[in-house]
């Protein structure tokens, strides 16, 4: 398809567990940024890739939290031993430069619920 | 650090009617700001953007302007049909060594026929 996909759509996990969420961007797009949406907080910023640049992880809560993004497309955010706080929509946005912000492109997300 | 406050929701207006959803900010320098909005079930969308002071964001009949003075980005639509249901969402990109896209908490529009 032309946008970002996102899978999974949906994701329950017990605590304790490990999770993968996959993100990929529109081609082409070499901006990549994860976002995490919880309920009544808004958009909290979590990492950015840039073409071959160092990562900006200035906003993953923990060390429990990790992104790649291989080959400059596909982006894995990684959260590892679970906790219940975690829950919440992982929104994953791209975009290009365009000698500024340009817009930001977002995937429909996906929603973790921790039990 | 960059912030953005938006009025508290829902807000249920009646079709036609003036639709004002209150934003404002705090940011280094001279950012560029955004409103984006979520539709149900789909992803956040960008609505309209201003880059520089006074000047006026405008896409299907929503309009902000940019307000240094007040430091504030408001949106306004003159009348709201039921499709514009949603929820909206201020941003501010302040560039400064950062690529961070700062958003406020949302506020949800309820259009009712």
């Amino acid at each position: 398809g032309a946008g970002v996909s996102q899978s999974p759509s949906n994701k329950v996990t017990e605590k304790g567990k490990d999770v993968e969420l996959r993100c990929d961007p529109i081609s082409g797009h070499t901006a990549l940024y994860w976002y995490r949406q919880s309920l009544g907080q808004g958009l909290e910023f979590l990492i950015y890739f840039q073409g071959n640049s160092a990562p900006d992880k200035s906003g993953l809560p923990s060390d429990r939290f990790s992104a790649e993004r291989t080959g400059g497309s596909v982006s894995t955010l990684t959260i590892q031993r679970t906790q219940q706080e975690d829950s919440a929509v992982y929104l994953c946005a791209s975009h290009t430069w365009t000698g500024g912000m340009g817009e930001l492109f977002f995937g429909e997300g996906s929603r973790l619920t921790v039990l | 650090g960059n912030s953005v406050t938006q009025m508290e929701g829902p807000v249920t207006l009646s079709e036609e009617a003036f639709l004002t959803i209150n934003c404002t900010y705090t940011a280094t320098g001279y950012p560029s700001l955004f409103w984006y909005v979520q539709y149900p079930g789909e992803g956040l969308q960008l609505l309209l953007k201003a880059t520089k002071a006074d000047d006026k964001g405008s896409n299907k009949g929503f309009e902000a302007t940019y307000r240094k003075e007040t430091t504030s980005f408001h949106l306004e639509k003159g009348s709201v049909q039921v499709s514009d249901s949603a929820v909206y969402f201020c941003a501010l990109y302040s560039g400064a060594g950062s690529y961070q896209l700062t958003f406020g908490k949302g506020t949800k529009l309820s259009v009712i026929p």
